[in-house]
């Protein structure tokens, strides 16, 4: 079945540790892939979003992510964490041909501390 | 630019009644986009309008509804509320036609059905 997998439900870092958030999908072709960010009682926040090209992209706060195609992976990184990074981090795809329709992964709730 | 609006932020509804939510897209993006957020089954996609039209349908029941205006607002019903009904709805505005480009969320509406 096509799925979109975050196998971290939570994980604890100190601040200026370095971060790597974990995402997996599964779909016949390689779909577009976001990286959103969920403070609570808020929205989402778009991080950074891979379509094609360059398989390391760059996105805001500091965060960066890699497609590896043949891990078929998208994992988050960041070098170090601050502790404003606490939130809900989830990793979404848009199939082709399904516009605007994301589909997201569980979640990975960070916590930061001290 | 403003963002994504969405009106009311907080609802609280008695078990049967319906309720209307209100989406404002970011100037220019005809592309709108509801989701539901709960515990229990995370971020689920329900429906994407654009120009007026139904474009896209996720796996919810009839008593989920929405339109799309000519000025690109749109509005979700829910009738015959149900306690599971009971979540976090956010809207994305995305300005896509044929392609995929990133979505922009807002705040939300929290809905609690009592």
């Amino acid at each position: 079945a096509q799925s979109v997998t975050q196998p971290d439900i939570h994980i604890t870092v100190s601040e200026g540790a370095s971060l790597e958030l974990r995402c997996n999908y599964s779909y016949g072709a390689t779909p577009y892939l976001f990286w959103y960010v969920q403070s609570p009682g808020q929205g989402l926040q778009l991080l950074l979003k891979y379509f094609s090209g360059d398989t390391l992209v760059q996105g805001i706060k500091g965060f960066e992510a890699e497609f590896k195609r043949s891990q078929s992976s998208f994992n988050l990184r960041k070098p170090s964490v601050h502790w404003s990074d606490a939130a809900e981090y989830f990793c979404a795809v848009v199939l082709t041909g399904t516009a605007s329709k994301l589909t997201f992964g569980t979640g990975t709730r960070l916590q930061v501390t001290l | 630019k403003a963002g994504v609006t969405q009106t009311p932020r907080y609802l609280i509804k008695t078990r049967g009644q319906q309720v209307t939510l209100s989406c404002s897209p970011i100037s220019g993006h005809r592309s709108v986009s509801w989701y539901q957020q709960t515990p229990g089954q995370g971020l689920q996609f329900l429906f994407e309008y654009f120009s007026e039209t139904q474009r896209n349908k996720g796996n919810f029941p009839g008593r989920f509804s929405g339109r799309q205006f000519s000025n690109s607002r749109s509005e979700m019903n829910v009738s015959t509320l149900e306690l599971g009904d009971s979540a976090l709805y956010l809207c994305a505005s995305s300005s896509t036609g044929t392609g995929v480009t990133e979505a922009f969320f807002g705040q939300g509406t929290r809905l609690t059905v009592v």
